[in-house]
């Protein structure tokens, strides 16, 4: 299978607890994107990468919240000092893109994760 | 602030019938598109139909068929002869002025055989 991947499909932590998660694209796409979804709404915007740059950040990334993608291919998401209402589907999704042009986001099966 | 909104939390349609979904949005950008993704249960995200906004025609896709309506800012989806595997959830997204989807909250189909 070569669409997007992520790792692990669900996690249960606890409140205070630091939980990285991990997004592998589509090879050949450069662009990179981080949605989170909770339970009867549509995904909301993290961050996205082009290649290794983080070029956009949403107001929702707190301080807890960091985001890297070291060599331009997988990327991880780290959220420390979870609280409970971090609880939420965690999506990743990736693109090509051709100079200005962007195309269709490939979405992962995403990382359910609960904070208790 | 671009805005998604899907009015209708729920829809539901006989098999071989057809059923739209309504969303409207707003944008302050010229040059936009529109997307349906369908999300089935315990199941990752997909593409159904794209709409750029600078195409008057509307876009097709088999069984699947938006009404653009520029003015009125309105991206309704048509599914047509609906089968048992068009029931999920789908949500109407917007990309403009920048990389990223702002979605609606989406509208759960429920397909009866």
């Amino acid at each position: 299978d070569t669409g997007v991947s992520q790792d692990p499909r669900h996690k249960i932590t606890k409140r205070g607890q630091n939980v990285t998660f991990r997004c592998d694209p589509i090879s050949e796409h450069n662009r990179l994107y981080w949605y989170r979804q909770t339970l009867g709404q549509g995904p909301e915007f993290l961050t996205y990468f082009q290649n290794e740059a983080q070029l956009e950040k949403s107001r929702l990334l707190s301080d807890r919240f960091s985001a890297e993608r070291p060599k331009g291919s997988f990327s991880t998401l780290e959220i420390q000092r979870t609280e409970q209402g971090d609880s939420a589907m965690y999506l990743c999704a990736s693109s090509s893109a051709d100079g200005f042009s962007s195309y269709e986001q490939y979405f992962g099966p995403g990382t359910r994760l609960t904070v208790t | 602030a671009q805005t998604v909104t899907q009015s209708q939390p729920e829809m539901s349609v006989q098999e071989a019938e057809t059923v739209t979904l309504s969303c409207t949005y707003d944008t302050s950008e010229s040059d936009y598109y529109l997307f349906w993704y369908k999300q089935p249960p315990s199941r990752q995200m997909i593409l159904v139909i794209r709409q750029e906004a600078y195409k008057q025609q509307n876009a097709t896709e088999n069984r699947f068929s938006v009404n653009f309506q520029k003015a009125a800012k309105s991206f309704s989806l048509k599914i047509s002869d609906s089968q048992l595997g068009d029931a999920a959830m789908y949500f109407c997204a917007l990309q403009g002025g920048s990389e990223k989807l702002v979605f609606g909250k989406g509208t759960k189909l429920t397909v009866n055989p």
